[in-house]
């Protein structure tokens, strides 16, 4: 079986430029998720799809931060324009859920996208 | 405070030795999950435990989970080069749907 893939592994760019990450989930995985994790730090969860609807963006800094997740299936994130602090890996990850009130549900994630803005 | 925190953030030990490392959680669990990551790429998923008490095995790796002290532990037998990377525990919440809240991450590292 087929894991999260994610592109582009590497992303170099000047502040105020725009970029984009691409997600494709595990087939059949109804939930979709976008980590931030700065180095030394634990993932933090930006946005949470089931499906094509979002579920959880209380953390995406919207004024520069836009995801979409079209047909329930492969999801972009959008940085424009991007800061000094938006350097980190970006990660996604997907699980099962098909319900949105359960109680466990393991996540599998991708290999990442490492930004680094100049 | 962390709603997660790990210790030791960073462990270097000798190849062959046992180790432990530690997640507390300040909120109530909703499943702990244990994942490895080495340095630049994605989570792997090790374990997840739900209940108080439940003790999982993979291979040379244990965890446990106290789930009245909201606490897990994850312990490495006969630790070897292959176990080195970032160990990271993720809490489950549940605000709404079901989220993972993770910890700062231990970095081990297995010298011969």
């Amino acid at each position: 079986e087929a894991g999260v893939a994610q592109s582009p592994r590497y992303k170099i760019i000047e502040k105020r430029q725009s970029v984009a990450f691409w997600c494709n989930p595990i087939s059949g995985h109804a939930t979709l998720y976008w980590y931030q994790q700065i180095l030394g730090q634990g993932p933090k969860l930006l946005i949470q799809f089931q499906n094509n609807g979002v579920v959880d963006d209380s953390q995406l800094p919207k004024d520069r931060f836009s995801a979409e997740r079209l047909k329930g299936v492969d999801s972009t994130l959008k940085i424009q324009p991007a800061k000094l602090e938006d350097s980190a890996v970006y990660l996604c990850a997907s699980s099962l859920r098909d319900r949105v009130y359960i109680r466990t549900d393991t996540q599998y994630f991708g290999p990442g996208t490492r930004l680094t803005v100049l | 405070s962390q709603e997660l925190e790990q210790s030791p953030q960073s462990l270097i030990v000798q190849e062959g030795k046992n180790l432990t490392i530690n997640c507390t959680s300040s909120k109530t669990l909703y499943g702990l999950y244990w994942y490895k990551q080495k340095y630049g790429e994605g989570l792997i998923f090790l374990m997840m435990l739900q209940k108080g008490g439940e003790e999982k095995s993979h291979e040379k790796i244990t965890a446990k989970l106290d789930e009245k002290k909201q606490q897990s532990s994850l312990h490495i037998t006969a630790s070897q080069p292959s176990h080195a990377g970032i160990y990271l525990c993720g809490a489950g919440r549940l605000q709404g749907a079901q989220k993972l809240v993770f910890g700062q991450g231990t970095r081990l590292t297995i010298n011969p």
